[in-house]
């Protein structure tokens, strides 16, 4: 089966750019989603399509995907967007298709 | 505005049932594929089911298949996830999640989740 990996935490201080990854055998073929979450709560698209943003999210938030890696991208980091983050693409190798998740990042902002 | 709103989750004993709802809101929802998420306490998110904008295409993942099955309402705009055989590792908070416009997208939307606790 598809395995998407993510670093388990990533920290970054205020105003600077904070890069997550999302490994995977060829992601590159793939398109990938992200979404965050904040404790509590539901999670939040924010990069849709490797690169596309939701509309309401700020153009800080960017995203690629290349090779063996996608990467979300927060630029100029801001404490509200401390939160776990995570990764998912459609494995449709088979004719069952399967959502696989990363197994998310958290992002700590010092 | 579009709302997901999920009920039914609650304390089950393991090898028990139950059937959770989303009421969908503020959008065409028969034109719409949807899912069901659920995350474990402390743990990540894990994709549970998916079910096409008219119910005929329906996948699930290899931890629920044949224990669990996905519905939907279109006349009532709702979605369902009927829950049995239970296992103590089914215990999580179950979102409701919305696909985004093409075939097997994003998830644009999610409701607020439901727990369902499964103990003895």
């Amino acid at each position: 089966s598809y395995v998407l990996t993510q670093p388990p935490s990533v920290s970054v201080a205020p105003g600077k750019t904070a890069r997550i990854t999302c490994g995977g055998n060829n992601i590159g073929s793939k398109s990938v989603h992200w979404y965050q979450q904040k404790p509590g709560q539901a999670p939040v698209l924010v990069i849709y399509y490797d690169s596309d943003r939701p509309s309401g999210i700020p153009e800080r938030f960017s995203g690629s995907n290349s090779g063996n890696t996608a990467t979300l991208t927060i630029s100029r980091v801001e404490a509200g967007d401390e939160a776990d983050y995570y990764c998912q693409v459609w494995d449709s190798s088979s004719d069952h298709p399967k959502v696989v998740f990363g197994g998310g990042t958290k992002l700590t902002v010092l | 505005e579009v709302q997901l709103v999920e009920s039914g989750g609650g304390l089950v004993q393991p090898g028990g049932s139950l059937r959770l709802s989303c009421a969908a809101s503020g959008f065409t929802f028969s034109s719409y594929e949807m899912n069901w998420v659920r995350q474990a306490p402390g743990k990540g998110l894990e994709w549970v089911s998916y079910i096409s904008s008219s119910g005929s295409t329906i996948y699930y993942a290899d931890s629920v298949k044949g224990r669990f099955t996905i519905s939907r309402d279109n006349a009532k705009n709702s979605l369902y996830l009927q829950m049995n055989s239970l296992r103590a590792e089914d215990t999580a908070v179950y979102y409701c999640a919305r696909g985004g416009g093409d075939y097997l997208a994003e998830f644009d939307y999610w409701g607020q989740g439901t727990l369902v606790t499964v103990s003895s």
